[in-house]
């Protein structure tokens, strides 16, 4: 039973590379979202995909470009990567709902930019 | 969504029943309340949500009080791997999808 499938687990960048990470859930779900936790920070909502096709921004969408794929995958990825977006990166998935279907995690990417 | 407010910590004796508190004095009518954990190096886990009726699930059991202010977490039988920071939010249904979790309560589990 996968559910939310994140890859890669573990990343280290150079300042400036480009990496695009992967999400897929099995879940058959319409929603997905890419969220960053930092430090003493808590999880914060990078961009979400409400329904295959469409794609908009949540809170910190700076530096990020995502694409819905299909139905079940949706990747984020960093054109220029920078100290800054050092974080571990969470992929969830849930029912349509207007946000009150309980959201499902994938186990992060952690990465690290030099 | 409402502001909650959770214990930072407490500890719980393995194979007992945690009992983790949460108050939501401000919430709405149209709110739900929902805990989600996470354990350490994983992504956050949805445990349960409810409006006003108390529900229970494989994982846990909730108690929301009859005016709604304040909601309790049951685990029954509490083991090692439910160690964990376990949060309580409330959510209305709206088009914004973030999740914020607050600070949590950070449960150890003691064998």
């Amino acid at each position: 039973n996968a559910g939310v499938t994140q890859t890669p687990k573990f990343q280290v960048l150079k300042t400036g590379q480009s990496m695009t990470l992967q999400c897929a859930q099995d879940m058959n779900h319409n929603s997905m979202y890419w969220y960053r936790q930092d430090p003493g920070m808590g999880l914060r909502l990078i961009y979400y995909s409400a329904s295959e096709g469409t794609t908009d921004k949540g809170e910190v969408p700076n530096g990020y470009n995502v694409s819905r794929l299909n139905k079940r995958e949706f990747s984020l990825r960093l054109e220029s990567a920078a100290p800054s977006q050092t974080s571990v990166y969470f992929c969830a998935s849930s029912e349509a709902g207007q946000g009150l279907q309980p959201q499902h995690f994938g186990d992060g990417t952690r990465l690290s930019i030099l | 969504d409402a502001k909650t407010t959770q214990p930072p910590s407490m500890d719980c004796a393995e194979g007992r029943a945690a009992n983790l508190p949460c108050n939501h004095s401000t919430i709405s009518g149209n709110e739900y309340v929902y805990w989600y954990r996470q354990i350490h190096s994983q992504g956050p886990q949805y445990i349960i949500h409810g409006l006003k009726n108390n529900e229970t699930n494989e994982m846990a059991s909730l108690i929301i009080t009859e005016d709604r202010k304040s909601s309790t977490l049951i685990l029954p039988h509490a083991t090692l791997r439910d160690t964990a920071v376990y949060y309580c939010i409330v959510r209305r249904r709206s088009n914004d999808y973030k999740l914020s979790f607050g600070a949590g309560t950070t449960v150890t589990v003691r064998a």
